[in-house]
């Protein structure tokens, strides 16, 4: 089966702009989550989706944003982007509710800021 | 505030020899991963250990969880080279809203060595 898709793979933007990064979970998965990979900070949670409805989200300004549509697909958004926003962006699925709980991870979406 | 500790944080291995990683976590928790990633790459899932005794083994790799302890270990057989990696542990925790997230450790870095 199809895995986690993300796109695109690869961005660079300017300071100030803002960006949205999508991601596609696996067919049937209603679970998506978002982590930002860093040298300096490592691998972060930013939010968690499920039923559209956003149920966790980590230690981020508002600038960090994200929805999920009636399909499971999520975006996030970062708006006014800063240096420090340069990072892998990696999104999860998961299937709630089975003994194989657990969460597959798309390719990324690496962001430059320059 | 959960913590989440791995080591080492970086490991030089020659061919043929074993070793264990550390993990580490400082609340109650029955679900812990291990991922893989390589230079430039996703998180690759090896693991999923969902109950205090879990252990697993794929190929040269076996994973353990004591959760009474709040200690995972993933133990290298007579490392290959292909086992150059940085592997990650993470722990599954319920956030306030219902929904889980991970938090992972800081990753250890292998290098085996010929």
């Amino acid at each position: 089966k199809a895995g986690v898709t993300q796109t695109p793979r690869y961005l660079i933007k300017t300071r100030g702009q803002q960006v949205t990064l999508s991601c596609s979970p696996i067919s049937g998965h209603r679970s998506v989550s978002w982590y930002q990979q860093t040298p300096g900070q490592g691998l972060q949670f930013l939010f968690e989706y499920f039923s559209e409805t956003q149920r966790n989200k980590g230690n981020f300004p508002g600038r960090f944003s994200g929805r999920q549509f009636s399909n499971s697909r999520s975006e996030m958004n970062v708006s006014t982007l800063e240096l420090g926003d340069s990072a892998l962006y990696l999104c999860a699925s998961s299937f709630i509710g089975t003994a194989n709980y657990g969460y597959t991870f798309g390719s990324g979406t690496r962001l430059t800021v320059v | 505030e959960l913590k989440v500790e791995q080591n080492p944080l970086f490991l030089s291995m020659q061919e043929g020899k074993n070793y264990t990683i550390y993990c580490n976590y400082s609340t109650t928790s029955d679900r812990l991963y291990w991922y893989r990633q390589d230079p430039g790459k996703s998180l690759e899932s090896l693991f999923v250990l969902l109950s205090n005794g879990a252990v697993k083994q794929e190929g040269r790799l076996m994973a353990s969880l004591d959760t009474k302890a709040r200690l995972s270990t993933l133990h290298i057989t007579a490392a290959v080279h292909d086992l150059s990696a940085t592997y990650f542990c993470a722990v599954d925790t319920r956030g306030n809203n219902a929904g889980n997230m991970l938090t992972f450790g800081g990753g250890t870095r292998l290098m085996v060595k010929p």
